[in-house]
């Protein structure tokens, strides 16, 4: 069966302090990895997608890598306004669904 | 470009009743998703259209989940007979096809049985 994990649930920072998150997977035929924030009361809101093992994304203080087993999300520099829940999702197989891990909470301090 | 739009917002309905909630994908957008999603967790796939045509559906789905999208536009979500472990957020999403993995998602409807 198809299985998203990520690490850590939680993660607090000091503005400034650069950390990664972690999200790895074992699925059959992986077609994407997607990486989505959500903000509290609010749907995910789409970040990155990446397609094969080498390749990495970046969008401001975020950066996205794969590996043929996980995907890390890089924060540098976090400022307060980062704070959110990060969602890795896979598309793998037949399906076009996407399967969801259940997110790192990330609180960002001034 | 509005985006997704979900209603209602928030529902509280007592156990056994029904209720519908309704998502209006983006307009150009072809595909419409249905997410469930609880407290700490991500996103739970229940269904998708392209179109009009439903061309998958959650096996964990139960009976009492109905979807429809007729002519390919907006969509209906109904649970019939509610029971206390419904409650959740109900997260619609929207796509075009070749780009389907980019989903925009609604902000939900928040899903209250009591």
């Amino acid at each position: 069966e198809d299985q998203v994990t990520q690490s850590p649930e939680a993660l607090r920072l000091q503005e400034g302090e650069s950390s990664s998150l972690n999200c790895s997977y074992t699925v059959s035929g992986l077609r994407g990895l997607f990486w989505y924030r959500q903000d509290p009361g609010k749907g995910p809101e789409f970040l990155f997608t990446l397609y094969s093992a080498g390749e990495e994304k970046e969008k401001e203080r975020l950066k996205a890598t794969l590996t043929k087993k996980e995907s890390f999300l890089h924060i540098t520099a976090p400022k307060p306004e980062d704070s959110a829940t990060y969602l890795c999702a896979v598309q793998a197989g037949s399906t076009d669904k996407l399967i969801f891990g259940t997110g790192t909470r990330l609180q960002v301090f001034p | 470009d509005t985006g997704v739009s979900q209603n209602p917002r928030h529902k509280i309905t007592k156990r056994g009743q029904n209720v519908t909630f309704r998502c209006d994908p983006i307009s150009e957008h072809n595909r419409l998703y249905w997410y469930r999603q609880t407290l700490g967790q991500g996103p739970e796939f229940l269904t998708y259209f392209q179109n009009e045509a439903q061309l998958e559906k959650s096996r964990l789905l139960s009976d009492r989940f109905s979807a429809e999208r007729p002519k390919g536009s907006f969509s209906t979500l109904e649970i019939q007979r509610t029971e206390q472990g419904d409650s959740a957020m109900y997260l619609c999403a929207s796509s075009q096809t070749g780009a389907n993995e980019k989903l925009f998602f609604g902000s939900g409807t928040q899903l209250s049985v009591l």
